[in-house]
């Protein structure tokens, strides 16, 4: 157990509809990042929040959005979903805004995302 | 813009040794990482080098030439589990100090 926890494991959803990941972080880390890992392409970074602000913002499509909440866990919102969204979504954590360049992540166990 | 580049998959034999290598190009390059992704899990930290020279943890070294944009992971005495995905990712001051992820390298290790 890498100590950021992600829900729900899996999901299976219909085009067209909106769905809300979850992401709990270590304890103790500030920073919450979301990637996106489909099949053919690597993990992609989608946005990363630190205590609670917007930090910094990668491919994230408009359909898509993300907050982090006063007590750190953070949410990524999918609407609209199309098929090519299906893949698997992590949530990583660390413990520093990213200043810091010897800490790396701490990944969650992912959310496999199925649009059918 | 970034540009990470990796050898798609890789075959070896238990035992043995293997260099897994990565070029990167990036204007804001703040250390290189490795991380081990097995099949459908999260991926794990490997090691993590900032400075030219050679990193060793264990089975695993790591190599940084920052003047050449090159990485590799050397992985020694091959196990069976080392069958896996190995990511290189490039910290980079111009994305907000975000990880850039190579498309990563499948290794599948043989009896």
């Amino acid at each position: 157990d890498s100590g950021v926890t992600q829900t729900p494991k899996h999901l299976i959803t219909a085009t067209g509809q909106r769905v809300t990941l979850r992401c709990s972080p270590r304890s103790g880390d500030l920073s919450v990042y979301w990637y996106q890992q489909s099949l053919d392409q690597g993990l992609q970074f989608l946005i990363q929040y630190y205590n609670g602000e917007e930090r910094a913002k990668g491919n994230i499509l408009e359909r898509f959005s993300a907050q982090q909440f006063p007590d750190l866990h953070s949410e990524l919102n999918l609407s609209s979903l199309e098929l090519g969204d299906s893949a698997l979504y992590f949530c990583a954590s660390s413990v520093d805004s990213g200043a810091t360049p010897n800490y790396g992540y701490t990944f969650g166990s992912g959310t496999r995302l199925t649009v059918v | 813009g970034q540009n990470i580049d990796q050898p798609t998959e890789m075959t070896a034999t238990e035992g043995a040794i293997v260099q897994i290598n990565c070029t990167y190009q990036t204007s804001g390059f703040n250390g290189l990482f490795w991380y081990q992704q097995h099949a459908g899990e999260a991926p794990t930290f490997l090691s993590y080098n900032v400075l030219d020279g050679l990193e060793e943890k264990g089975r695993f070294s790591s190599f940084l030439s920052r003047s050449k944009g090159y990485s590799y992971l050397l992985l020694k005495e091959l196990q069976m589990k080392d069958s896996a995905s190995y990511l290189c990712a490039v910290r980079d001051y111009n994305y907000g100090q975000n990880f850039v992820f190579g498309p990563g390298t499948r290794l599948s290790v043989l009896p």
